[in-house]
């Protein structure tokens, strides 16, 4: 069955610099790769969508890659605020298909 | 625009007591329905998902159900409560046709199971 990883630990990083969360995955082949934003006690939020013919997607600061050789995206936010302190998660479907995998997250921190 | 309704927001349930939680839509019509559960500090884990009223797919066996007796509503409901059960339920939608919609969470239900 498919398999998506993302760094269990938090990620904790000064403000103004720019912060880089991984997500790979094993045993699948998705067409679009979409990235979301969880606060405590909230439903996630939607940032980004990535397509597999896609290598980098940007807004605002924030960029996604998507690397389907290395099965690997990665995701940045470039000067970082301590608002942007909140769990990422990242999310894989195919073509035609509604199901979505979604990986379990990596918490980011922000500091002043 | 669009919202998402989920109740109730937290709940506290004994163990072999059945359960329901409601989620509805407004504003879209014939959007594709799911359920998930959170374990704490894990990811999101789908159960359910629905492509229009009285279709539902299941993604793990356990003791839950779901079903959509209308078109903008879904509800999950178990017979009988395991303490295993407990976790931050979230309903979503998104547009018909594929991995390239976004999908759009509900604001939980938080499920003690004691």
């Amino acid at each position: 069955s498919q398999k998506i990883e993302q760094n269990s630990e938090a990620l904790n990083i000064q403000e103004g610099k720019t912060a880089t969360l991984t997500c790979n995955y094993t045993n699948y082949s998705p067409a679009y790769l979409q990235w979301y934003r969880q606060d405590p006690g909230r439903g996630p939020v939607f940032l980004l969508l990535i397509r597999e013919n896609e290598k980098e997607k940007r807004k605002e600061r924030l960029k996604v890659t998507f690397d389907t050789t290395l099965k690997q995206s990665l995701f940045h936010i470039t000067a970082s605020q301590p608002a942007d302190s909140a769990t990422y998660l990242c999310a894989l479907t195919q073509y035609n298909f509604n199901k979505f995998y979604f990986g379990s997250g990596t918490k980011l921190n922000v500091k002043p | 625009s669009q919202t998402i309704h989920q109740w109730p927001a937290t709940l506290v349930q004994p163990v072999g007591s059945p359960l329901s939680l409601e989620c509805t839509v407004e504003g879209t019509s014939n959007p594709n329905l799911y359920w998930y559960r959170q374990a704490a500090g894990r990811g999101l884990q789908l159960l359910f998902y629905s492509v229009g009223i009285g279709q539902i797919s299941s993604e793990v066996p356990q003791n839950l159900s779901a079903s959509r007796p209308q078109d903008r509503q879904f509800i999950l409901s178990s017979k009988k409560l395991l303490l295993s059960d407990s976790g931050f339920y979230l309903c979503a939608w998104s547009w018909p046709g594929g991995g390239y919609n976004e999908q759009f969470f509900g604001p939980g239900t938080r499920l003690t199971v004691l």
